[in-house]
């Protein structure tokens, strides 16, 4: 079955510090795959999204994700992270009428 | 600045009355979702619809929940008797009909059955 997983569910950084968010799918053919961030009380946004072409796709706010085939993952980075990061953040996948979200990260910035 | 409207954003009632919540798709957009969302369950598909017909609504308790898109403009999720187990925040969402299955999301309605 489809799936996709996010295995960090709390992911605390220092502001200035780099980020990494991990998401794995489990689909038979290359998905459409994407990044969202929900700040609390908000609906989610759109950080970034991959189809096709370059593996490595920028996004809003200064994200960044990398698509690899070999290991089924699109993990979201950022080389410095702000205090306004703190968020939810959710990964996702699309495919024909499918579509399927991740259980998110929530990640806290320490000053 | 084209975007998702949901209301109430807000709804508190007692167990067993009628809720509907409402969601006007982003102009354009000829497919919409409804999630929900609470902390025990992450963010739930309840249906999906597509040029107003519904395509997907295995995640919704069809005993009580029922969403329809009565034109384009518009789609509602009702809840009939809600019980406290619906207490969430209930989040519509549209897109197009294109490859890249993209969805802008609503604000979300905070519902809270007492």
């Amino acid at each position: 079955a489809q799936s996709v997983t996010q295995p960090d569910i709390h992911i605390t950084v220092s502001e200035g510090a780099s980020l990494e968010l991990r998401c794995n799918y489990s689909y038979g053919a290359t998905p459409y795959l994407f990044w969202y961030v929900q700040s609390p009380g908000q609906g989610l946004q759109l950080l970034l999204k991959y189809f096709s072409g370059d593996t490595l796709v920028q996004g809003i706010k200064g994200f960044e994700a990398e698509f690899k085939r070999s290991q089924s993952s699109f993990n979201l980075r950022k080389p410095s992270v702000h205090w306004s990061d703190a968020a939810e953040y959710f990964c996702a996948v699309g495919f024909g009428n499918q579509f399927y979200f991740g259980t998110g990260t929530s990640l806290t910035v320490i000053p | 600045d084209a975007r998702v409207t949901q209301t109430p954003r807000h709804k508190v009632t007692e167990m067993g009355q009628e809720v509907t919540m409402r969601c006007q798709p982003i102009l354009g957009h000829n497919t919409v979702f409804w999630y929900r969302q609470t902390m025990m369950q992450g963010l739930e598909l309840l249906a999906y619809f597509r040029n107003r017909a519904p395509l997907d609504d295995s995640g919704m308790p069809k005993d009580r929940f029922s969403a329809e898109m009565p034109d384009a403009t518009l789609a509602t999720l009702k809840i009939q008797p809600s019980e406290p187990r619906d207490s969430a925040v209930y989040f519509c969402a549209s897109g197009l009909v294109l490859a890249d299955n993209e969805q802008f999301f609503g604000p979300g309605t905070r519902l809270t059955v007492l």
